[in-house]
């Protein structure tokens, strides 16, 4: 199994709502991260996991709060967004984070979110 | 964190071989450079990564000078469905930071018939 798996697909939300994101591997990665992305622009970091301990977070508004129960799991909470935390929103995995190569990132097909 | 500088767009047609250039003057010793590949509403996928001279796999090249102030991703025969936005990272995630996990613009490569 070499999938990132992200639900919903699509997300409909008001302003006043809670909902979560949710993002599962089965690769035995020990990294998970989340990324924000807009229309035409690149994917930007969000939060970064590693061994289910919360290792980067990139100055993210805590409307937004991530949470990894196990090494598969990966969840963001959204409560009290903005109409501009419209975006997709993609979960990746890797092997590892720490010093040497990189490592691959695999990427899910993204949460689309509209917030009205 | 190494910063990477790419064309914002190419034009090709099918069948020719497509390359891709990506700046990164200030690359350090530990950086790996790797590419990805996006369609639109999907997420990036993973094309090829390397450290030096030349790497190979089944769908790219990826050429790397001495200095490795700069890399080339090489696309063999394209074809329409190589019409994405490619995206070079440098980095080495050394110590958990954020470096090789940062995207620039990318390059929206359009392949014609």
């Amino acid at each position: 199994d070499t999938e990132v798996t992200q639900t919903p697909k699509h997300l409909v939300m008001g302003m006043t709502n809670k909902k979560s994101l949710k993002c599962e591997q089965h690769m035995g990665h020990r990294a998970m991260y989340w990324y924000k992305q807009k229309a035409k622009k690149p994917p930007e970091l969000m939060f970064v996991y590693s061994y289910e301990k919360l290792s980067i977070n990139e100055s993210v508004p805590s409307r937004f709060s991530p949470e990894c129960p196990n090494s598969s799991l990966l969840n963001l909470h959204l409560h009290a967004l903005q109409p501009e935390d419209s975006a997709l929103y993609l979960c990746a995995s890797s092997l590892r984070t720490g010093t040497g190569r990189t490592g691959e990132l695999f990427f899910g097909e993204g949460s689309r979110l509209t917030v009205l | 964190l190494a910063k990477t500088t790419q064309p914002i767009s190419m034009d090709s047609y099918e069948g020719q071989e497509v390359n891709i250039t990506c700046s990164h003057n200030n690359i350090a010793t530990n950086d790996y450079i790797t590419w990805y590949q996006q369609f639109p509403s999907q997420g990036p996928r993973f094309i090829i990564q390397g450290y030096k001279t030349k790497v190979t796999n089944e769908v790219a090249s990826l050429f790397i000078p001495a200095d490795r102030k700069s890399s080339t991703l090489s696309l063999p025969r394209v074809s329409l469905s190589d019409t994405a936005v490619y995206y070079c990272l440098v980095g080495d995630n050394a110590g958990g930071g954020a470096d090789g996990l940062t995207f620039g613009k990318g390059t929206h490569l359009i392949i014609q018939p």
